[in-house]
């Protein structure tokens, strides 16, 4: 079973760049589409993008200007960078993995960011 | 691109089947037959139920089934049964990128 762990800061300073790490436990990086997927308090699922093992990137159009993604296959890792914070984005953020880039199969547990001064 | 259109809340009572909508546009939901949907209980991560409109991965019990309608998807849930108490999200492809639903608050009476 595969498994994913967020790690990162949970408090990020307002214009400040948020960033996440999601280590893959057992070094299926170069099988899934790896994506990010946040949960603001309260609120529903928003899916910010994805990151393919061979480095192929998509993201939400209404986020692309502030997002990057990246992954380390060497780490088995991906990464988020979400820039230009506001406290709008403050959520809980997901990685999560899958066959294909519109389903996700498997979720980390979460990791919540807070954006305050 | 707005959320995908899901009802609030719905109930039933055990043993009873609830059916859950999720309404998209002739640019996703109606054009794809890449939709998904989610079970997420408080404070947990959200589990994949259905994929695809209507494939269930291992494990998923057979109770719950995924069907779609022109513009419109719906998760069925028979058999209720007090676990399936939870958050639905339905989520689908959309011409590059992926869009989720509101959710669905699912009470089990």
């Amino acid at each position: 079973q595969v498994q994913l762990q967020e790690s990162g800061p949970g408090l990020v300073k307002p214009s400040e760049t948020l960033s996440l790490t999601c280590t893959v436990s057992d070094g299926s990086i170069s099988s899934y589409y790896w994506s990010w997927i946040r949960q603001p308090p309260g609120k529903g699922l928003e899916w910010i993008g994805y990151v393919y093992y061979s480095g192929s990137t998509n993201y939400n159009p209404s986020l692309k200007s502030r997002v990057t993604t990246s992954i380390d296959t060497s780490r088995n890792q991906f990464s988020l960078k979400l820039s230009s914070v506001t406290a709008t984005d403050t959520a809980v953020y997901y990685c999560a993995g899958g066959d294909y880039a519109e389903y996700f199969q498997h979720w980390g547990q979460g990791s919540l960011v807070t954006v305050s001064s | 691109q707005s959320a995908l259109t899901q009802p609030r809340s719905v109930s039933g009572s055990p043993g009873q089947s609830v059916t859950i909508s999720c309404t998209g546009t002739s640019s996703d939901v109606g054009v794809y037959n890449y939709v998904s949907w989610y079970q997420q209980h408080p404070g947990k991560a959200p589990k994949l139920m259905i994929y695809d409109v209507n494939k269930r991965p291992s494990g998923v019990p057979d109770r719950f089934s995924g069907s779609k309608s022109r513009n419109t998807a719906s998760l069925t849930i028979s058999g209720l049964q007090p676990e399936d108490e939870a958050d639905y999200y339905c989520c689908s492809y959309a011409d590059n990128y992926v869009i989720f639903g509101g959710g669905t608050n699912l009470t089990v009476l």
